[in-house]
């Protein structure tokens, strides 16, 4: 089945630093979204990526689809403890329902 | 209600038990999910309705779960004789849309500890 890698597995960072992670497939995603899972809760939403190529920011988030749709990647800017949490990437593959999730990016702030 | 409702948020049960996690969408949402999430681990797919109809179930782990949403709104996820490999957080979530790539609303989970 569908295999959505992400990378890396941990990130620790200083507040204030950058942080990205990656989120890549051998075969091509359809839609990609990204979850946020603070600890001890559960996913929510961020954004979802459609177009090759697309490229979206939130603040200090910016998300980018890659042109051949195999890879996608968050970027958080000037990092605050508020973001520490893990980041999932998942694709909706061509069911149009069902996600497959990555493993997750699991980022630490120390303030 | 205004978020996804899950219950029990922890559940103990001994081998061979059978549990029940209920699961209260989004009122009006018509897609209903369940998934699994193992420590450390992403959500992985259960079981997907559209309205009270079950349209894939292929990720259920076994014939010892079943999941129902009889009315198209509450949902339950039934495991009967639970094993320890079963110990998982089991996420419901819901959306709007009745196809289509869908965004979701997650429910807190129900962790599920088998001893």
């Amino acid at each position: 089945g569908q295999q959505v890698m992400q990378i890396p597995q941990y990130q620790h960072v200083q507040e204030g630093e950058d942080f990205t992670t990656y989120c890549n497939s051998s075969t091509t995603l359809s839609n990609i979204q990204w979850y946020k899972q603070r600890p001890g809760g559960h996913p929510v939403f961020l954004i979802q990526l459609v177009k090759s190529g697309e490229v979206k920011k939130q603040k200090r988030l910016t998300f980018q689809f890659g042109e051949a749709k195999k890879n996608s990647s968050l970027h958080i800017t000037a990092t605050q403890t508020t973001d520490v949490g893990t980041y999932f990437c998942a694709d909706s593959g061509g069911s149009n329902y069902k996600l497959t999730f990555g493993k997750g990016t699991l980022l630490t702030v120390n303030p | 209600g205004a978020g996804v409702s899950q219950s029990p948020r922890y559940k103990v049960a001994k081998r061979g038990q059978d549990v029940a996690l209920r699961c209260d969408p989004i009122s009006g949402h018509v897609s209903l999910f369940w998934y699994q999430q193992a420590l450390g681990q992403g959500p992985e797919f259960l079981t997907y309705f559209q309205n009270e109809a079950q349209l894939d179930k292929s990720g259920l782990p076994s014939d010892r779960f079943f999941a129902e949403r009889p009315e198209g709104s509450v949902s339950t996820l039934k495991i009967q004789r639970t094993q320890q490999e079963d110990s998982a957080v089991y996420l419901c979530a819901s959306s709007l849309a009745g196809g289509g790539a869908n965004v979701l609303t997650f429910g807190a989970g129900s962790r599920l500890t088998v001893l």
